[in-house]
């Protein structure tokens, strides 16, 4: 399968500042990506779908400012969590998808702590 | 919401066959079946997908029933790093992966 990476892997900020996280597929080209989140003991929960060069479509009950997607090319796509709060504590996983495949690829995931 | 149920905690001993079940009664005819699993604190693992037909393959076999409601997901000779949480998931035209709860798998020495 495809070789996905996540940066970083772990992140601890400060309530209120941004963080950026990086999703590359790094022998694949990923015409969609999805971000999904994991909160301790649950499920993972699909908060966007982004396909190269559009903007991403998010779930219902996922602020599109808070959490900004952009994915430029075909091998890398950011996830923004802007002004974040305690409650965006998370792990935060994408995974990518091919034009010609219906397999998804994940990443091995960021935790974000904010404090 | 998740169109598949599965039983939340299975165990198996190390060398024997897991079997894990997954319901999809309401899977419709161009609906995949997918396996994924996931390590603690891993991002989660392909594991095999069909439509129809069994499939199989270096990781695992997959029996999807002749009316497509229902699967099993076999492990044939399990070992402690199969341990993990196993997620039946139909995947629709829109090629999201919703996950449900899955199933606990633990394998014991």
């Amino acid at each position: 399968g495809a070789v996905v990476s996540q940066h970083p892997s772990r992140v601890i900020c400060k309530s209120g500042t941004s963080v950026k996280i990086e999703c590359r597929s790094l022998d694949f080209q990923a015409t969609t990506m999805f971000w999904y989140r994991q909160f301790p003991k649950q499920s993972l929960m699909l908060m966007a779908t982004s396909n190269e060069g559009s903007k991403a479509t998010y779930e219902q009950g996922v602020e599109k400012d808070k959490f900004l997607i952009n994915h430029a090319s075909l091998t890398l796509s950011t996830l923004t969590v802007t002004s974040a709060h305690p409650e965006d504590s998370s792990f935060y996983i994408c995974s990518i998808k091919g034009a010609t495949s219906y397999e998804q690829y994940f990443g091995p995931g960021t935790r974000l702590t904010v404090t | 919401d998740a169109k598949t149920t599965q039983p939340p905690s299975m165990d198996c001993a190390e060398g024997r066959a897991a079997n894990l079940p997954c319901n999809h009664s309401t899977i419709s005819g161009n609906e995949y079946v997918y396996w994924y699993r996931q390590i603690h604190s891993q991002g989660p693992q392909y594991i095999i997908h069909g439509l129809k037909n069994n499939e199989t393959n270096e990781m695992a076999s997959l029996i999807i029933t002749e009316d497509r409601k229902s699967s099993t997901l076999i492990l044939p000779h399990a070992t402690l790093r199969d341990t993990a949480v196993y997620y039946c998931i139909v995947m629709d035209s829109s090629y999201k992966l919703i996950f449900g709860s899955g199933t606990r798998l633990l394998v014991r020495p």
